[in-house]
Order: structure tokens, then C-alpha cells, then sequence
């Protein structure tokens, strides 16, 4: 099964603050994804990447950059973090060919709490 | 108005029995369906997907897609403590190449022992 490791698991900031989420996946996959994941709105797409060096912006990407370093590893970047971005957020991977390639395999997620 | 709606918001079943519930798409782009399930503390992971008409069964679990009106369902056969958890209806618009899901809001299953 597809290793997605997040971290930190856990972050405390304050308003204004600077955060940044990393994602390193370990299966060769293509494809990366940040998601944030907030009751009544399940989980919403934030940025997503196909290789190192791209990247595509998702549904709710205000507030928010990435960046795609290498193919393993995936950054989410909270440059004036808000209340509003305390979240739990996701990062997963895909293979990105065909149909079943879409599978996505998930980390385990990372609890931003902005005060 | 989200493209991708889950009903009902959370569900009670008793243990052994069965549990079923609903995701519709508001926009036809979207042909291809998966489901996912997030036990608490957990990332999500992919349980089944189902692109054609009509059921796909793996285990005690069966989907169901009518591409007309976009509606998939998940039933759960035989329901088990370990099938409590958040179950998310996922779909995307392309084949051929990977384009991001789009997820629903999730139901919450809690099986009562």
C-alpha cells in the first residue's frame, strides 16, 4: 500500500503566523494533493500537482501555496495563517494513469489550529 | 450548491444488518464515482470505485450507479463495529489521465453492537 507521511501532526500558530505542512510520498506516484477536511464540507481541494515543479490550483486555494519540490515531497505553504485555516488537512498521492490510477492513498493528516 | 451531495448526514444500524446510503452529482461531467472511508483519526482510504451502470459488489459491500441521474448508492451487507466510520462519495469528470476528485460532505455510519 502507498506510504503518505504528513507532517507536523499537530500546530498551534496565531493569526498572521507562517505554516508549513509537508507531504512525502514513497510509491512513485505522479500525482500529489492537498485537501483540507472540515465538518459539513468534507474534504475540499486546495492545490494539486502532476511532477516537480507543477502545480494546479484547486477549489479553495486562497491563502494557500504549494509547491512540488521533488516527486516524493509536497509542501503546503500558510503565509498570514487565519482562524478560517484551522482545518485538518490532507495530503495524498495518486498514480495518475487510467482509471484506476485515480486511486488516491492518504496520509494521515495534519491538525492546524490558528489562535 | 455542492457538486458532489451525500444523504443522509449520519445513519444508526444495528449490528448484522444492513446499511445503505446515497451520493448525487449536480454536474454531468461527472461520470466516475469512488467511496471512501475514514475511521476516526485516520486518513481516508479508497473502499471501491464503479463507472458502468448498474451494481458492483466486493465483499459485503455493493454499489449501485444509475448515470442518467447521476445517483450512486452503498450498501453495506451484514454491518460490523469495524464499518462505523465516515464514508465519503468522491468523483471526477475525465478518463485517460488523472484530474482531481471532488469529494462530498460524508455520511456517518455508527453500527450498534
Amino acid at each position: 500500500e502507498a506510504a503518505v507521511t504528513q507532517s507536523p501532526r499537530n500546530k498551534v500558530t496565531v493569526t498572521g503566523g507562517n505554516v508549513t505542512l509537508s507531504c512525502r510520498q514513497t510509491n512513485s506516484h505522479n500525482y500529489m494533493y492537498w485537501y483540507r477536511q472540515d465538518t459539513g464540507h468534507g474534504l475540499r481541494l486546495i492545490h494539486y500537482s502532476y511532477g516537480a515543479g507543477n502545480l494546479q490550483i484547486g477549489d479553495v486555494p486562497d491563502g494557500y501555496k504549494a509547491t512540488r519540490t521533488t516527486q516524493e515531497d509536497f509542501f503546503l505553504l500558510l503565509e498570514l495563517a487565519s482562524p478560517s485555516q484551522t482545518s485538518l488537512y490532507f495530503c495524498a498521492s495518486s498514480g495518475g494513469q487510467g482509471n484506476s490510477g485515480n486511486t488516491l492513498y492518504f496520509g494521515e493528516g495534519s491538525r492546524l489550529i490558528v489562535v | 450548491q455542492q457538486k458532489v451531495q451525500q444523504s443522509p448526514e449520519s445513519l444508526s444500524v444495528p449490528e448484522g444488518g444492513m446499511a445503505s446510503f446515497n451520493c448525487t452529482s449536480s454536474d454531468r461531467n461527472f461520470q466516475y464515482f469512488w467511496w471512501y472511508r475514514q475511521h476516526s483519526g485516520e486518513g481516508p482510504k479508497a473502499l471501491m470505485s464503479i463507472f458502468s451502470d448498474g451494481d458492483k459488489k466486493e465483499g459485503r459491500f455493493t454499489a449501485h450507479l444509475n448515470k442518467a441521474s447521476l445517483h450512486v448508492s452503498l450498501h453495506i451487507r451484514d454491518s460490523q463495529p469495524s464499518d462505523s466510520a465516515l464514508y465519503f462519495c468522491a468523483a471526477r469528470a475525465q478518463t485517460g489521465f488523472a484530474s482531481a476528485l471532488t469529494f462530498g460532505s460524508g455520511t456517518k455510519v455508527i453500527v450498534l453492537p
